[in-house]
């Protein structure tokens, strides 16, 4: 079956630690996404990707990091600078058309020792 | 800047009622319109979109929106509820897949 994995389901992230959340896609979309959704707050776009080797900020890049080497692949790096990492994240891939829906992963939650 | 607000956090309906989510955008011209489901810890499926046309659009499960221009809104309908319908809801708004701004959602309780 087509679809976007995530990985891992949960994380747990020390005090100072990088961690990296995992993405793929076998749908052979060009377009990726990384979303963060907090409580009460929605989602909120981190970074997007629309062709490899090629990725802008989103609303809230601030403390992440991705790369974009193939074209099924975007992970995003949670650093260390980022002090509120604590949120349900989001990976989604689309046609690259504006008017292409999103298709979405079932996330992961990463959560702060 | 864009925006989108969903009034109600939080719907009770009983299972068979009629359903109404209500999503009202600011755009500063006709924007693209969605609406996604999420079941809990579960990415989002989409509902249906708008873009041009028909201000009634039909979208899958049975559920429908209307776009009125006057009013900035783009509200969710569904006839009769089912108990399988329990989720959150979000309607989106913006220029294209890329642009979206999401509301902070409604979540729906079915009860029986």
């Amino acid at each position: 079956d087509g679809g976007i994995t995530q990985s891992p389901k949960y994380l747990f992230r020390k005090e100072g630690q990088n961690v990296t959340l995992s993405c793929e896609q076998n749908l052979n979309h060009d377009a990726m996404y990384w979303y963060r959704q907090d409580p009460g707050q929605g989602l909120r776009l981190i970074y997007y990707s629309q062709i490899v080797n090629d990725f802008q900020k989103g609303d809230i890049a601030e403390g992440y990091s991705v790369s974009r080497e193939k074209k099924e692949s975007f992970p995003l790096t949670v650093t260390s600078a980022q002090k509120n990492p604590t949120a349900f994240y989001l990976c989604a891939s689309s046609i690259e058309s504006p008017r292409q829906k999103l298709f979405f992963g079932s996330g992961t939650q990463l959560s702060v020792l | 800047a864009q925006s989108v607000t969903q009034p109600d956090i939080h719907i009770t309906v009983s299972e068979g009622a009629s359903l109404e989510l209500r999503c009202n955008y600011s755009y500063g011209a006709t924007p693209y319109l969605f609406w996604y489901v999420q079941s809990p810890g579960q990415g989002l499926q989409l509902l249906l979109k708008y873009f041009s046309g028909d201000t009634l659009v039909q979208g899958i499960k049975g559920f429908e929106a209307e776009f009125k221009r006057s009013q900035s809104s783009f509200n969710l309908r569904k006839p009769s509820v089912h108990w399988s319908d329990a989720a959150e809801y979000f309607c989106a708004v913006g220029a294209g897949v890329s642009k979206l701004t999401f509301g902070t959602g409604t979540r729906l309780q079915v009860t029986l």
